[in-house]
């Protein structure tokens, strides 16, 4: 399976402010999952995205707030724009196995992230 | 009503005790299903993917039942390394993602 790296690890942000998140992929991947996970809460997908083209963003997430590249097949950034505490969560990038679904999702390790 | 729900425990059983989690499912197109493991502080990984003929690993037994949209994890002999936050996790949403439900917390003790 894929072996994603992510950065930060962990960040304490002022509001206001604005974070890059990347992850960085081993394999080309077609698809990219970003998802949040608030605390005690399960995970929620914000965005999925491809390669040259825009980011598909889910019900209640928006472009302004989550803008998101995608250069190339094995690389992403989430940005968390204008933060305020309601953002403080962890944010996952995700890709998908080689076997496709039935393979499973490989996650990267995570971005915590405190809004102060 | 969420598309995947499942008990959020905590269970807190012995070690060597059998536990079972369930789970159901909201959207009859869901076309895979898995079990996640995430450790406290960690990110979710894949634990087992589930059949509909059952299919088990180790101490680990995964079945679904589509007619009844119905998904269950049994773990055997439990171990204290099993303590974790186990998530069903049913592959089919709109952008070919994966739909979390909340996660059931376990926790094994001596």
């Amino acid at each position: 399976s894929a072996v994603i790296s992510q950065k930060p690890s962990r960040d304490i942000c002022q509001r206001g402010t604005s974070l890059t998140i990347q992850c960085q992929v081993d394999s080309q991947v077609t698809m990219m999952f970003w998802y949040r996970q608030q605390p005690g809460q399960s995970l929620t997908l914000i965005a999925t995205a491809n390669q040259g083209s825009e980011a598909t963003y889910e019900s209640g997430f928006v472009i302004d707030k989550f803008p998101i590249s995608r250069p190339n097949l094995t690389f992403s950034t989430l940005t968390v724009s204008n933060m305020s505490p309601e953002d403080s969560s962890i944010y996952l990038c995700s890709v998908g196995g080689d076997r496709g679904p039935l393979g499973g999702y490989t996650f990267g390790s995570g971005t915590r992230l405190t809004v102060v | 009503r969420k598309e995947v729900e499942q008990d959020p425990g905590p269970f807190n059983v012995p070690e060597g005790a059998t536990v079972a989690f369930n789970c159901t499912y909201s959207n009859s197109a869901s076309q895979s299903f898995f079990w996640y493991r995430q450790d406290c502080r960690k990110e979710p990984k894949l634990l087992m993917s589930v059949y509909s003929s059952g299919n088990e690993d180790g101490r680990f037994t995964a079945q679904l039942n589509r007619a009844s949209q119905y998904i269950s994890l049994l773990i055997r002999d439990s171990k204290l390394s099993d303590s974790a936050t186990y998530l069903c996790v049913a592959y089919g949403g709109s952008q070919g993602n994966l739909i979390f439900g909340k996660g059931t917390k376990l926790s094994v003790k001596p």
